[in-house]
């Protein structure tokens, strides 16, 4: 079974400063893996996503990850932060298969920008 | 947007009463999922169906029960709603090519059961 690991449930940083969003997964199966976004009061919305190919990943808002298959790590990157990123962000992983896809969450970081 | 909606957005309940809510998708997805998201727990996988009257449990069914008449709507029914399923409830499709697909989610339903 798959599990995610996202060990900092909070992470304050201040507006134009760098940001790490660390995800750690298990999983003895080849996976897929997923960052979303939560706004408050909103739904998921789907920053990026790894199936294959590059490991690195370039999703919506400036926002990248890279896939450390050997670390098992799917780390989600900014280079510069806006007060507008304040919101809670998830990291999911399901199996690399078809159909039926179970996707595990895990606990979400609450990322923190302030002036 | 994935033309996900879900209804009702917020709803305050009585321990004890039935609760039906719904999902409803406009381009015809296949898979229909629904979580609950808790602090500290993210999202859990309640029930999931995977065709018209095709179903299953995900990992914190107990309490709940799931109906898919039409291909376009998912229901999620409490039948006897306890405080402990006070949550955020969120639906969501799968979309892609096969082996590809992404989960979407709806806007979500704020449950208070009192």
């Amino acid at each position: 079974a798959q599990s995610v690991t996202q060990l900092d449930s909070q992470v304050p940083v201040f507006e134009e400063a760098p940001v790490e969003l660390r995800c750690n997964y298990s999983s003895s199966v080849s996976v897929y893996l997923f960052w979303y976004v939560q706004y408050p009061n909103q739904g998921l919305q789907l920053l990026l996503k790894y199936l294959s190919g590059s490991t690195l990943v370039k999703g919506i808002n400036g926002f990248e990850a890279e896939f450390n298959k050997s670390q098992t790590s799917f780390h989600l990157r900014k280079p510069s932060v806006h007060i507008s990123d304040t919101a809670e962000y998830f990291c999911a992983v399901s199996r690399g298969n078809t159909g039926f896809q179970k996707l595990v969450f895990g606990t979400g970081t609450r990322l923190l920008v302030s002036p | 947007d994935a033309g996900i909606t879900q209804s009702p957005r917020h709803k305050v309940t009585e321990t004890g009463t039935p609760v039906t809510l719904r999902c409803h998708q406009t381009e015809n997805h296949r898979y229909m999922y629904w979580y609950r998201q808790d602090p500290g727990h993210g999202l859990r996988l309640i029930h999931y169906s995977y065709g018209v009257k095709d179903t299953d449990k995900g990992e914190v069914s107990d309490g709940y029960s799931v109906s898919r008449s039409k291909t376009e709507d998912f229901l999620l029914t409490l039948e006897s709603a306890t405080s402990s399923q006070t949550s955020v409830y969120f639906c969501a499709i799968s979309s892609g090519l096969a082996g590809q697909e992404t989960q979407y989610f709806g806007p979500g339903t704020r449950l208070l059961v009192l």
